[in-house]
C-alpha cells in the first residue's frame, strides 16, 4: 500500500527553528507537496520538490531525498502565526496525490 | 486574488437528508477536486473532474455524486447523508493536468444527526 508518515503534533518556541519530516512509501513518485493549514482555514501552497536537494523560500525551506523517500520542512525564525497544521503530500505514478495525516504544529512564546 | 468559495461553511442535516455542497472557482481551471479530512487521517478524494460534465471516482466514492455542469461550478451531493458522512468538506481547483498545485476552498464542515 501507499503511506505517508508525518508526526502528529510538535511544539516549537518563539524565534527558534523547527523541522517536520516527512517519510513516503508509494508508487512511483513525481513530486512532493507542502501545504500550511491554519485551523478552521483552507489549506494553502508552501512549496513543491520533484528533485533531489535544498529548496528556500524565505523562512521555509523544503528538503527531498527520493532514494530516502525522506522529506523534511525547515521553518527558520518561528512566529506566533506559523502555529498550523503542515501537509505533506506526495505525486504517485498515476500523479494522484497521497497525503499525510499532517503535523500540528504549536509555537509557545 | 484567486479564489475557491464553497457555498457553506457549516452545516447541520438529518440522516437521509439529501445535501448538496457547493464549490466556485474563478481562476478558470479545468481540474476540481472534492476531499474529505478527518482527524487523524490524511486528505482522501471523493472524486474529481478534469473537464465540464465529467467525472472521475476518487478513493472513496461511496455514497457520494457530483455535478460539474459549468466550469467554474462543482458540486458534491449526498443523496442520503449518513453519520459516518459527518465530516470536514475541501473543494479544491488548479489549472494542469499533472502539474501546478492545489487551490482549497476554506471548507464545509458537515454534521449529520
Amino acid at each position: 500500500g501507499q503511506n505517508i508518515d508525518q508526526p502528529t503534533e510538535m511544539t516549537a518556541t518563539e524565534g527558534a527553528i523547527v523541522q517536520i519530516n516527512c517519510t513516503y512509501q508509494t508508487s512511483g513518485f513525481n513530486g512532493l507537496f507542502w501545504y500550511q493549514q491554519h485551523a478552521g482555514e483552507a489549506p494553502t501552497f508552501l512549496s513543491y520538490n520533484v528533485l533531489d536537494g535544498l529548496e528556500e523560500k524565505g523562512r521555509f525551506s523544503s528538503f527531498l531525498s527520493r532514494s530516502k523517500g525522506y522529506s523534511y520542512l525547515l521553518l527558520k525564525e518561528l512566529q506566533m502565526k506559523d502555529s498550523a497544521s503542515y501537509l505533506c503530500a506526495v505525486k504517485d505514478s498515476n500523479y494522484q496525490l497521497i497525503w499525510g495525516a499532517g503535523t500540528k504544529l504549536i509555537i509557545k512564546p | 486574488d484567486v479564489k475557491v468559495t464553497q457555498s457553506s461553511r457549516y452545516l447541520v442535516k438529518r440522516t437521509g437528508e439529501k445535501v448538496f455542497l457547493e464549490c466556485v472557482q474563478d481562476m478558470d481551471h479545468e481540474n476540481m477536486f472534492w476531499y474529505r479530512q478527518d482527524p487523524g487521517l490524511g486528505l482522501r478524494l471523493i472524486y474529481f473532474s478534469y473537464d465540464v460534465k465529467m467525472k472521475e471516482k476518487g478513493d472513496i466514492p461511496e455514497g457520494y455524486s457530483v455535478s460539474r455542469e459549468k466550469k467554474e461550478r462543482f458540486s458534491l451531493i449526498l443523496e442520503s447523508a449518513s453519520t459516518n458522512q459527518t465530516s470536514m468538506y475541501l473543494c479544491a481547483s488548479k489549472t494542469g493536468a499533472h502539474t501546478g498545485e492545489l487551490f482549497f476552498g476554506e471548507g464545509s464542515r458537515l454534521t449529520v444527526l
